[in-house]
């Protein structure tokens, strides 16, 4: 299986002040049909999953745009520019690439 | 409006089995796959596996292969995950989610399945 590493799993962040999350995966992601398909998912307390970015760094509808993502072959970042009271959670990197497809440990994002 | 309505919390004994659903509606069922994720308590997330219930197209993660059914009825746009021989280690929280090439993008709120004697 594809092991996603993600750091760090515990990020204190002060209201307002950015974040980054990185994801490091066993292989390289880059799909036959040239499509790298890694995906992040925040989960707040108590919630299910939500994804936030598809294909590496597109933005799923309706989540803010101080969440940005980016990356290529093994190596992803997410950035939250401004973090907010409302973005305290996990979030998880997913790669969708390799059978079976496999979740990082998660990240949890809290606040100072 | 994209709903996936799973069922209610279990409480099942060692060695019993169990089969949880999840209703879709708001799209169009037999032709988006749908998969299952679990998350044990205070765990990270878990791929079990993935259907296209159009042609009955199933994959399962090698991890528990022999240990999870998937299924699916068009007629109810539902799909199920039939757990076997429960163990205490099944304990955990069980999400359907939609999927699209390489990823889920629409997640079930989840059912809570506790395993204990």
């Amino acid at each position: 299986d594809v092991v996603m590493t993600q750091s760090p799993l515990s990020l204190p962040v002060t209201l307002g002040q950015p974040a980054s999350i990185s994801c490091r995966s066993s292989r390289s992601l880059v799909y036959a049909d040239g499509n790298t398909y890694l995906s992040w998912f925040q989960q707040r307390p108590g919630q299910s999953p939500r994804r936030l970015i598809y294909k590496v760094s597109n933005r799923d509808s309706g989540v803010p745009d101080r969440f940005s993502a980016s990356g290529s072959g093994t190596y992803f970042t997410l950035k939250i520019s401004r973090v907010e009271a409302e973005d305290v959670g996990v979030y998880y990197c997913m790669q969708g690439s390799h059978s079976p497809w496999t979740f990082g440990q998660g990240t949890k994002v809290e606040i100072k | 409006e994209v709903q996936l309505v799973q069922s209610g919390a279990e409480v099942k004994k060692p060695g019993e089995s169990l089969k949880i659903s999840c209703q879709a509606s708001g799209y169009g069922f037999a032709s988006r796959w749908i998969g299952w994720v679990r998350q044990m308590p205070e765990k990270d997330l878990e791929y079990l596996g993935i259907m296209f219930p159009a042609n009955s197209d199933i994959r399962y993660s090698p991890s528990f292969q022999g240990q999870v059914t998937i299924s699916a009825d068009i007629s109810t746009s539902s799909a199920y995950l039939q757990l076997n021989i429960l163990e205490a280690s099944d304990t955990a929280m069980y999400y359907c989610a939609r999927g699209e090439p390489g990823s889920f993008d629409f997640w079930g709120p989840g059912t809570l399945v506790t395993v204990s004697s």
